[in-house]
């Protein structure tokens, strides 16, 4: 069973426009909420993460959202570019370790 | 700053053979992690190391997989005998702690193929 989904395998914007990608989750003991970009044949980069203590984290074009009672976040890219095409995880981590629960992954084409 | 270095890049073994990965972490960080990550799906943790010490194994295939972390430092991941379903992306991570929460560092990925 999974507990973080990405039901979104993809995503196509216009470069300029916003880009939302969702991500939700089933155990309510995750704290902490990251995502990652990957391009082919490289490894995840982190992009930027949020704690379950807030609801929202900013980071130059980069927001994360976090809606605890849906178990729902999403990220907002504004504005986005071309550079930003690549797959995106969400991921998850909670109790006493910091091994992380993957989502499948959205693959974002941002469109000149 | 080096980051998480990994080898071989790619491999393409027959089943039933054994394979080796090669992880050497971002020096001073005392967590590394394995994942594996079969095409479609997000990455799957294997084994997570506090220095040379495991701290969680439970999704590891123990009769087939085994990882060592010596001193702490680079790290190896076997397959012995490997099965089709071993095909995936292997990645290490590496973080300065183990805490939830914080960035882990990736390497580029070892492609193994098994055929």
């Amino acid at each position: 069973d999974q507990q973080v989904k990405q039901n979104s395998p993809s995503l196509s914007v216009q470069e300029g426009r916003i880009s939302i990608l969702n991500c939700d989750y089933t155990n309510s003991m995750f704290d902490y909420f990251l995502w990652y970009k990957k391009y082919p044949a490289e490894g995840p980069t982190f992009l930027i993460s949020i704690s379950s203590i807030k609801d929202k984290n900013e980071d130059g074009r980069f927001t994360v959202f976090l809606n605890k009672s849906a178990k729902h976040l999403s990220l907002h890219i504004v504005p986005s570019q071309p550079g930003d095409s690549a797959v995106y995880f969400c991921a998850a981590s909670g109790g006493s370790q910091g091994n992380l629960i993957f989502g499948k992954g959205t693959k974002l084409s941002v469109k000149p | 700053e080096a980051g998480v270095a990994q080898s071989p890049r790619y491999k393409i073994i027959e089943k039933r053979q054994s394979v080796a990965f090669w992880c050497n972490p971002i020096s001073g960080h005392a967590t590394l992690y394995w994942y594996q990550q079969i095409l479609g799906q997000g990455p799957k943790l294997l084994i997570q190391f506090q220095n040379n010490g495991v701290v969680d194994d439970s999704q590891l295939p123990k009769d087939r997989f085994s990882a060592e972390r010596l001193k702490g430092v680079d790290s190896t991941l076997k397959i012995q005998p490997a099965k089709l379903e071993d095909s995936a992306v292997y990645l290490c991570a590496s973080s300065v702690v183990g805490d939830p929460g914080i960035e882990q560092y990736f390497g580029p990925g070892t492609r193994l193929t098994v055929t």
